[in-house]
């Protein structure tokens, strides 16, 4: 069974500039849930979608959005980039019928120049 | 909120001697309980889960008990390889208390282990 696949793997934007970055849940999970790791704050919640629909956002500007596809795949968008924005970014899938296991991708590693 | 402590380290030790990570939890409501370990350049891999109270999550020789009393759920492995090297979190869900049964993770800081031969 294929893992949760998260592209690109790496990314060198520049400030101001805006990025995409996408999921690929494991077949059958209707969860995707979004996470921030920087060695300041560690992981950060950015949120949650299940069955297309936003079910949790953590505290994070507005410049930060997401979406899901019928097919569960998950983009993120971060817009207007600036320096704190570089980090690991982290997509994870599950069932989504309560508190079972986030299984994750490799992240995405963005560095803002 | 809901929020996790873990010891911090770095723990560095010895092939084959006991490891103990220290993590303890505040939660309102019913929360399961995670560890996940990250190796270098990767992400985040299930190691053990437990969904409630006096419940064992083990693996790969990994071990963790929900205390609910103590609010801990702490990780031990009786003796450690070079392989298990890598930064261990702690982190707790409680879709139970969340508008539509949100499966957000709460984690804590990591704790890096160096495991010498």
């Amino acid at each position: 069974k294929a893992g949760v696949t998260q592209t690109p793997r790496y990314l060198i934007k520049t400030r101001g500039q805006q990025v995409t970055l996408s999921c690929s849940p494991i077949s059958g999970h209707r969860s995707v849930s979004w996470y921030q790791q920087t060695p300041g704050q560690g992981l950060q919640f950015l949120f949650e979608y299940f069955s297309e629909t936003q079910r949790n956002k953590g505290n994070f500007p507005g410049r930060f959005s997401g979406r899901q596809f019928s097919n569960s795949r998950s983009e993120m968008n971060v817009s207007t980039l600036e320096l704190g924005d570089s980090a690991l970014y982290l997509c994870a899938s599950s069932l989504g019928i309560g508190n079972q296991p986030q299984h994750f991708g490799d992240g995405t590693r963005l560095s803002i120049l | 909120g809901n929020s996790v402590t873990q010891m911090e380290g770095p723990v560095t030790l010895s092939e084959e001697a006991f490891l103990t990570i220290n993590c303890t939890y505040t939660a309102t409501g019913y929360p399961s309980l995670f560890w996940y370990v990250q190796y270098p350049g990767e992400g985040l891999q299930l190691l053990l889960k437990a969904t409630k109270a006096d419940d064992k999550g083990s693996n790969k020789g990994f071990e963790a008990t929900y205390r609910k009393e103590t609010t801990s759920f702490h990780l031990e492995k009786g003796s450690v390889q070079v392989s298990d090297s890598a930064v261990y979190f702690c982190a707790l869900s409680d879709s139970s208390l969340t508008q539509g049964g949100s499966e957000k993770l709460v984690f804590g800081k990591g704790t890096k282990l160096t495991v010498n031969p």
